[in-house]
């Protein structure tokens, strides 16, 4: 089985519940964000994004929000679903254009 | 549709041997990249090319080489001087407007690649 989600903190979450995925970033000159969600044996696929001049994006079913104070994102999911299993991690463009990822936190949903 | 396709989805390397991964994208973008993904770190950069016939080292680019000959096409060999490889290797593509461009990176499903 594929092994990229050992050892990352995991959410778990009844079916139909709103989710909370967290992120703390780095650099305080980072200036974009994205959320990618990863399932097993697959790719990161691209969620949403938020620029820095920005303090939430809304998408379909989810919401980014942004806290530059205190460098924070986080990644709402609502009525959260069974095909929301995966896991979730953020990126940051940092002021020189390289993009940083974190390691990512596994939501697993419950039914 | 457009994408990005890896190939092969699994891959075994003997010590000493040379591998290669395939990269192709079919979204016309300019920029491509190879991470290399373990498990419970965040994606580490390899190599990246913003033009064809031309690339940059990553954070992780010993024992490893890159070409970039068409847009289309981003292949990456795992050297034999890469010491420890296994690893699920993503590729990705962005499109590049200007200069830290904020565009997202598109990734393709990845390949793993063991040792035997």
């Amino acid at each position: 089985g594929e092994s990229v989600g050992l050892h990352l903190p995991t959410l778990s979450v009844q079916e139909g519940d709103n989710s909370i995925i967290n992120c703390a970033y780095s650099n305080s000159a980072s200036d974009y964000f994205i959320w990618y969600k990863q399932e097993s044996g697959k790719g990161p696929q691209f969620i949403i994004d938020i620029r820095s001049n920005m303090d939430k994006r809304q998408g379909q079913r989810v919401t980014v929000l942004l806290n530059k104070t205190v460098k924070h994102l986080s990644l709402q999911i609502a009525a959260t679903q069974p095909g929301d299993s995966a896991v979730y991690f953020c990126a940051e463009k940092t002021g020189e254009g390289k993009l940083i990822f974190g390691a990512g936190t596994r939501l697993a949903v419950h039914p | 549709d457009g994408g990005i396709t890896q190939s092969p989805k699994y891959l075994f390397r003997k010590e000493g041997q040379n591998v290669t991964l395939s990269c192709e994208q079919n979204l016309n973008h300019d920029a491509m990249y190879w991470y290399r993904q373990d498990p419970g770190q965040g994606l580490r950069l390899i190599y990246y090319s913003q033009i064809v016939n031309d690339f940059q080292k990553g954070d992780i680019a010993e024992g490893y080489s890159v070409s970039r000959e068409k847009k289309e096409s981003f292949p990456l060999t795992v050297t034999s001087a890469q010491k420890n490889p296994t690893a699920f290797y993503l590729c990705a593509s962005s499109i590049v407007t200007r200069a830290y461009s904020n565009q997202p990176q598109h990734f393709g499903d990845g390949t793993r690649l063991s040792i035997l």
